[in-house]
């Protein structure tokens, strides 16, 4: 079965503040990797996502990601933040197109202008 | 881009009513479907799949009798919570993959939730 470890519950930056939150999955097989995020009072939007090639994924918003296969993880960063990144950010795996998604347990990011 | 939305937004019932939830794609056809429940401060929980033609695949834990799927179009997904009790409180989210202008998409599409409120 496939797992994600977020290990950042809650995470307090200034603008301009670089960002970076970890992720982790648990999965033996193929897997495709998604950050999502959730503004206040609004529905999951895709931030990025990566499926295969290069490593480095770049997303909306200013956002990328790092495939690190050896390590498991897929860490979110964005070089300055702003206070409109002030929102919940989920880390999430699938086993394949179609296939259900695992998600973690969100990162509740307050950027504090 | 493609859109799924949910119907109603918050719904408000009596313990041991029943209550229906739609999702629906809007502009895509949505051959599998994925309903979550997402309690305070915490993840989205996957509760089942919902196939377009066929019966709905569920989570370990997930009573099937109470949680009703049906997903008899490609744009269109119900859940019923049947005899409804307080801890079924929740936010409920759908999501979608599906086909658009033909080509398949890679990506899940999330409605905006319902809000559930058993008394």
């Amino acid at each position: 079965a496939q797992s994600v470890s977020q290990h950042n519950h809650h995470v307090i930056l200034s603008e301009a503040a670089s960002l970076e939150l970890g992720c982790n999955y648990s999965y033996g097989g193929t897997v495709n990797l998604f950050w999502y995020v959730q503004y206040p009072g609004q529905h999951l939007q895709l931030l990025l996502k990566y499926f295969s090639g290069d490593p480095l994924v770049k997303g909306i918003k200013g956002f990328e990601a790092e495939f690190i296969k050896s390590k498991f993880s897929f860490n979110l960063r964005k070089p300055s933040v702003q206070w409109s990144d002030t929102a919940e950010y989920f880390c999430a795996v699938s086993s394949g197109g179609y296939q259900k998604v695992t998600f973690g347990t969100g990162t509740k990011l307050q950027v504090i202008p | 881009g493609a859109v799924v939305s949910q119907h109603p937004s918050r719904v408000i019932c009596k313990s041991g009513t029943s209550v229906k939830i739609e999702c629906r794609s809007l502009d895509f056809q949505a051959t599998t479907m994925f309903w979550y429940r997402q309690f305070p401060k915490q993840s989205l929980m996957l509760m089942a799949t919902s196939n377009e033609g066929s019966k709905a695949t569920y989570e370990q834990g997930v009573e099937k009798d109470k949680f009703l799927i049906n997903h008899a179009s490609l744009t269109l997904s119900t859940l019923t919570v049947t005899s409804a009790h307080p801890e079924d409180s929740s936010f409920y989210i759908c999501s979608a993959w599906g086909n658009s202008g033909g080509r398949s998409t890679d990506t899940q599409y999330f409605g905006p939730g319902t809000r559930l409120t058993v008394l």
